[in-house]
């Protein structure tokens, strides 16, 4: 399952909204009910860190300006107001058909 | 909290072999899927092998397939990937990570640079 996002590169403003799209060339409902759609932040020089897992709930600790939304094949990751300890890599990740694959990352900076 | 630490990365040639180790400590190893995860320099995310919690399912990415294999011991609460015949792009950070589907917790890596 291929996995591609958009933008690649998303110059913020503190303060303001930002929104990440993440789409897959195959539906992503596993055989449970279950969609295995997750969001990573990773920081230079960090492993990556989880946000928000199947679709839409956060994990704990994560701040919820950040938010999932989306089903079937289009997924968005909002941040309603970004912060400076925001910037980093974004990657969706679906977690449904094997190979796990990953999205090629959004860099976010101020 | 849920720890993983791997270890075992170094400096190899072309068709060599390397042994990694992931330490995990917090949490009720045996209740858990884990799997390893690697990303090459500047490069994105890519998931290489996972298995069940007795040792009973596993897979791979056809890439390493033959050449990688995953194993755990449950009484040590470590997980290992034995990688033989090892190829330039094997070059990466490879983590540890928890529940291959979701990657809840992600050790810090360990490097592992295939160069002659």
């Amino acid at each position: 399952v291929v996995m591609t996002q958009s933008p690649l590169s998303l110059p913020v403003t503190l303060g303001q909204p930002a929104s990440i799209s993440c789409r897959s060339s195959q539906g992503l409902v596993y055989s449970n009910g279950d969609t295995f759609l997750n969001w990573f932040q990773q920081r230079p020089g960090q492993s990556p860190r989880r946000l928000i897992y199947k679709v839409s709930n956060r994990d704990s600790g994560v701040p919820d300006r950040f938010s999932g939304s989306g089903s079937g094949t289009d997924f968005t990751l909002k941040i309603s107001r970004v912060e400076a300890e925001d910037v980093g890599v974004f990657y969706c990740m679906q977690g449904t058909h094997w190979p796990f694959t990953f999205g090629p990352g959004t860099t976010v900076d101020i | 909290q849920v720890q993983l630490v791997e270890s075992g990365g170094d400096l190899v040639k072309p068709g060599g072999s390397l042994r990694l180790s992931c330490a995990a400590s917090g949490f009720t190893f045996t209740d858990h899927y884990m799997s390893w995860v690697r990303q090459a320099p500047g490069r994105g995310l890519e998931s290489v092998s996972y298995i069940g919690p007795s040792g009973n399912d596993i897979s791979y990415r056809d890439s390493v397939k033959g050449r990688f294999t995953i194993s755990r011991d449950n009484t040590k609460n470590s997980l290992y990937l034995q990688m033989n015949s090892l190829r330039v792009d094997d070059t990466a950070v490879y983590f540890c990570s928890r529940d291959p589907r979701r990657l809840d917790s992600w050790g810090q890596g360990t490097l592992v640079t295939v160069s002659s």
